[in-house]
């Protein structure tokens, strides 16, 4: 069965570092985000990704955060200058259309020091 | 309070048992997700139910919605040990494709 797969599952980083975190969304979706989930809180909404360009995006996601498909496969979350409180689990998501399930992948435990 | 809230936070019961779970939204839906959550763990999709429907079955599970109360609830019947997680809601308004989600319920199923 297809599946969105994430990598790495567990990242930890100095803070002030550059992180990327990678996703391969179900190959015949169109729609991709990022979400996050602070350990304890709920799962919050960063980024969503259709054609190619940002459709939408939260007010966390700031200057610090960029995202990329870079080919056909990958779509990727990029934190420039990480902070503590970016530790979290973050979580890609891939869906076929906008009312359609959406799929997550197993998550990226991001941890800044 | 939020989009998506579910109650109870935490349910504890014992294998073999139904347990209910709730979840209330505030706007209007296009359609709304189950969710469950091992700790620590991915998000695995269990069922979506459009505005348009009602009940929805998947196996054990039992989804209803009313969105004359903007309310719905996820029914696991017979539970299991195993069915032990947190069970989130998710909901999907208008244009926006982004989901938004409620805190959760803590499930407990004690063997």
């Amino acid at each position: 069965e297809p599946e969105v797969t994430q990598t790495p599952s567990h990242q930890v980083t100095q803070m002030g570092q550059e992180v990327i975190l990678r996703c391969v969304p179900i190959s015949n979706h169109l729609y991709f985000y990022w979400y996050r989930q602070i350990l304890g809180q709920k799962v919050e909404f960063l980024v969503s990704f259709y054609n190619n360009e940002i459709s939408e995006k939260s007010e966390i996601f700031d200057d610090q955060f960029s995202v990329e498909r870079p080919d056909g496969s990958n779509f990727t979350l990029k934190i420039r200058s990480t902070k503590l409180e970016d530790s979290a689990m973050y979580f890609c998501a891939s869906r076929e259309a906008t009312n359609t399930e959406a799929f997550f992948g197993q998550g990226t435990r991001l941890t800044v020091v | 309070s939020q989009q998506g809230e579910e109650d109870p936070q935490a349910l504890s019961i014992q294998e073999g048992e139904n347990a209910t779970m709730n979840c209330s939204y505030k706007t209007s839906i296009n359609n709304l997700q189950w969710y469950r959550q091992n700790s620590g763990r991915g998000l695995v999709h269990l069922i979506l139910i459009r505005s348009n429907e009602r009940e929805k079955h998947s196996g054990r599970l039992r989804v209803t919605l009313d969105t004359s109360k903007k309310s719905s609830s996820l029914l696991i019947t017979a539970s299991r040990a195993a069915d032990t997680a947190s069970y989130f809601c998710a909901t999907n308004a208008g244009n926006n494709r982004k989901l938004i989600w409620g805190l959760g319920t803590s499930l407990a199923v004690n063997p």
